[in-house]
Formats: structure tokens, sequence, C-alpha cells
């Protein structure tokens, strides 16, 4: 069954850089796009950005776009999300998940367990 | 980007009572290709979301049947038949019609009587 194991996450200090991945097992990796979600504490899902089966395609939401970056490497199963210049308002549960089959507007289908950044000093 | 409304946020029920999630999008979810890309999800306590409902009305893998959805356009409605102990938490929807921007509802939160 489809498996997505998150990591990378901890305290950093605001400036800071941490880079999240996501293992991914149980389906063809490298034909499905792949995003990341985030949750605040007690709060409500944010779509964070999203890339392509291949990689050729990402986007970004206006709160993060020009301080992350979503990566994969189709040939170890795996999504990277790196976070640059963060802030505290990216302190957040990051989930990646995996985009349903069928057409581009597929929304996700599986989330991973999820892991807590933390963004202070 | 697409605004999507809950109501309630917050809803109590008796075990086997059924129970009802409205979500409104601020623009039709019907696409170009005739499919309207509404999905449902529940966060458990302490877990991530999973898929419940995909395109307003096809349950998910595993998904119980006494879930139900439906609607079109920008009305869309959750239904609990006879709601369970484990049926317990976060329910949201999310559109993924307006790529790449998918935005989510604010949430309800169920809760046992």
């Amino acid at each position: 069954q489809v498996q997505l194991v998150e990591s990378g996450g901890g305290v950093v200090q605001p400036g800071r850089s941490l880079r999240l991945s996501c293992a991914a097992s149980g389906f063809m990796f490298s034909t499905y796009g792949m995003y990341w979600v985030r949750q605040a504490p007690g709060k409500g899902l944010e779509w964070v950005a999203v890339m392509s089966y291949d990689g050729g395609n990402e986007y970004y939401a206006d709160s993060v776009k020009g301080r992350f970056t979503i990566s994969r490497d189709n040939s170890k199963n795996t999504l990277y999300l790196q976070m640059n210049s963060l802030r505290s308002e990216d302190t957040a549960v990051y989930y990646c998940g995996k985009k349903a089959p069928g057409s581009v507007n597929q929304g996700i289908d599986s989330w991973g367990q999820g892991t807590l950044v933390t963004v202070s000093s | 980007d697409i605004v999507m409304t809950q109501t309630p946020l917050s809803l109590s029920v008796t075990p086997g009572q059924p129970a009802s999630i409205s979500c409104k999008s601020s623009q039709s979810l019907l696409h170009s290709d005739g499919k309207t890309y509404l999905y449902w999800y529940l966060q458990k306590p302490g877990q991530s979301p999973q898929l419940l409902i995909y395109e307003v009305s096809n349950r998910f893998s595993g998904v119980p049947d006494r879930f139900s959805g439906s609607g079109s356009g920008t009305d869309f409605t959750l239904k609990i038949s006879r709601v369970e102990a484990e049926d317990v938490g976060v329910y949201y929807c999310m559109q993924s019609k307006q790529l790449p921007r998918i935005t989510f509802g604010q949430g309800t939160r169920l809760e046992i009587k």
C-alpha cells in the first residue's frame, strides 16, 4: 500500500534553513505529482507547493514563493522541500501528499504522517 | 483563489444519528473536462488527513458506505448516515479545480455526544 514518510523537521531559528524529505513506497512514484501541505498548530490545512511527476513543473503558495523550493529524485522515490529564510509563521506540521490518479486536476489521495517544523529563537 | 466555506464549524452528534456538513465554493468547481473537483477529508485526532470522498460523491477505497457526498457547482454536502465513535475528528472539503492552488475549507469538528 501507499506509504509516505516525512523527515527533517525540527526547531530552527528565524532566518535559517531546513530541508524536509518524503520517502515514498508502495506505488510508482515517478508517475505521480506530489504536494506539500502544512498545518500550523491548531489551524487548518494550507497548500505549500506542488511538483509534477517528472519535476518539470513546480508551483508555490504566495506565502512561501522565493523562499521554499520543491524537488524530487525519482531514482530515490523521494520528495524534498528546501525551506530558506524561515519565519515564525512557517511553524507547522508539514505533510507530503500523493496526487490521485487521473487528470491533472486530481487532488490528494494519500498523506504522510507529517513532520513538525518549529521556527523560534 | 477559490474560497471554500464550511458550515457548521462544529457539531455534536449522538452515536447512530446522522450528520451533515456543508461546503460552499466561491466559484463553480465544474471543470471543462466535465468533472467536479471537490474532495472530503477526515483528520482524526493526532493523525494526518485521510481521503473520504473524491469528485463530489465517490467513496475512496475502504471508506464505509455510511459516508456519502453530493452537490454540484458551488454547493456540496457530506453526510454520515449513522455516526460512530470512530468518526470523531475534523472534516475538510478541498477544491483542486483551480490548479495549482488547491484550497481547503476551515474544517468542521465532529464530536460525539
